[in-house]
């Protein structure tokens, strides 16, 4: 079936300007996580949604990083007044439940020029 | 807190090599184990994983054995191919009330003819 997927797979922005990235889950799934991947420091937890609640943002940077669910599904993470050290990749995962496996999605890199 | 310690890298193996990169944890409660791996260019992909103490994890030649007393979860393949090439991550999630994975930095392995 179909797994996890993103967009844009690749993302250029000058600094200052705001971003979104998607990210469908499996269908079906209740759980959906966002990590960042950077050279500097791995694989970092940005923050959890269980449906369209988010029980923990306490990973997510800055107040410039902001994230929803909608419907059960679909989630959007948004990065406002983008900065140099936001580049990275963006990686989504959805799991069944909270405490199931995890599997990701292709990732988004994001360029901030 | 939860932490994964995994061998420095990169790893430079000839085909056909046995491959084992080592991999402890620090976690509370009983904590479930995965490896993931993500191939150039490519998300993460989940490789194995275990439950349990003694569990042992397998898929693709590679396997992995959970080992509570060590608290340790070593990846092994008798013969390594090209097409293993890749970056190597070990993980856990910690279980009950816990959500997101604790990743290790990553170990990148190439194969060479």
């Amino acid at each position: 079936g179909a797994g996890v997927s993103q967009s844009p797979s690749n993302k250029v922005t000058e600094k200052g300007k705001d971003v979104e990235l998607r990210c469908d889950p499996i269908s079906g799934h209740t759980a959906l996580y966002w990590y960042r991947q950077s050279l500097g420091q791995g694989l970092e937890f940005l923050i959890y949604f269980q449906g369209n609640s988010a029980p923990d943002k306490s990973g997510l940077p800055s107040d410039r990083f902001s994230a929803e669910r909608t419907g059960g599904s679909v989630s959007t993470l948004t990065i406002q007044r983008t900065q140099q050290e936001d580049s990275a990749v963006y990686l989504c995962a959805s799991s069944a439940m909270t405490q199931e496996t995890q599997y990701f999605g292709p990732g988004t890199r994001l360029l901030v020029l | 807190g939860d932490s994964v310690t995994q061998m420095e890298g990169p790893v430079t193996l000839s085909e056909e090599a046995f491959l084992t990169i080592n991999c402890t944890y620090t976690a509370t409660g009983y904590p479930s184990l995965f490896w993931y791996v993500q191939y150039p260019g490519e998300g993460l992909q989940l490789l194995l994983k275990a439950t349990k103490a003694d569990d042992k994890g397998s898929n693709k030649g590679f396997e992995a054995t959970y080992r509570k007393e060590t608290t340790s979860f070593h990846l092994e393949k008798g013969s390594v191919q090209v097409s293993d090439s890749a970056v190597y991550f070990c993980a856990l999630h910690s279980g009950a009330g816990s959500y997101q994975l604790t990743f290790g930095k990553g170990t990148k392995l190439s194969v060479i003819p």
